[in-house]
């Protein structure tokens, strides 16, 4: 089975300080994505890397950075943390292609204070 | 602009009743269709997807969903709800000619009554 690990799952960080998430796959699935859910918005895309050093902005990408140094993890970078940044943050892998589906990990839930 | 629409916030079933959860779709080209469950606490999981050919796509827990073009729609069917099926239900959908990025509704939030 595919296996999706995330760095934490409850996180607490004050205004200003700088967020690492950390996302694993164990697949050797060339998409990874980041997410940020919220009640009523559903999941939305922050950023998302299709290889190795590849990036590509997703619908709400400003606050955020990513890096993907390696193929198996890709981390998400708060540079300064806001409270409007209190979020459940949801990392996904899936093989190439439109038609395959997400495998996605546990979440981590960050407040920010 | 490409969309997906769950209309329901809230759907409420008893136990061994059918269920159904909305999905529309607003989309050029063909689509590609997911239904992803979360249940509390948890990151989602897929269920099940369409891609082409049988309009009837069969699921993971006895859940199917049935494709229909000519309505845009993608609702999500169990002939006999359990109580263990109480979770979050979100659609989603790819484009053939996109990126592999999904767009997701907003989820639909199930609770089975015993």
């Amino acid at each position: 089975d595919v296996k999706v690990t995330q760095s934490s799952r409850y996180l607490v960080k004050r205004t200003g300080e700088k967020v690492f998430l950390e996302c694993v796959q164990d697949m050797d699935h060339e998409n990874m994505f980041w997410y940020r859910q919220d009640p009523g918005l559903g999941l939305r895309l922050i950023y998302f890397s299709y290889d190795v050093k590849m990036k590509e902005k997703g619908d709400i990408p400003e606050g955020y950075s990513v890096s993907r140094e390696k193929k198996e993890r890709f981390s998400l970078i708060l540079e300064s943390a806001s409270t409007n940044q209190t979020s459940m943050y949801l990392c996904a892998s899936s093989t190439g292609g439109p038609y395959n589906e997400q495998f996605f990990g546990p979440g981590t839930r960050l407040t920010v204070l | 602009a490409q969309s997906v629409a769950q209309p329901e916030d809230q759907v409420n079933v008893a136990e061994g009743n059918p269920l159904t959860v909305k999905c529309t779709y607003s989309v050029s080209g063909n689509p590609y269709l997911f239904w992803y469950v979360q249940y509390p606490n948890r990151g989602l999981q897929f269920l099940l997807k369409y891609i082409t050919g049988d309009n009837l796509v069969k699921g993971s827990y006895g859940f199917e969903a049935e494709f229909n073009k000519s309505q845009t729609s993608f609702h999500l069917k169990k002939p006999s709800a359990l109580v263990s099926d109480s979770a979050l239900y979100f659609c989603a959908v790819s484009l053939s000619y996109n990126t592999d990025k999904l767009i997701f509704g907003t989820g639909t939030r199930l609770q089975v009554f015993p």
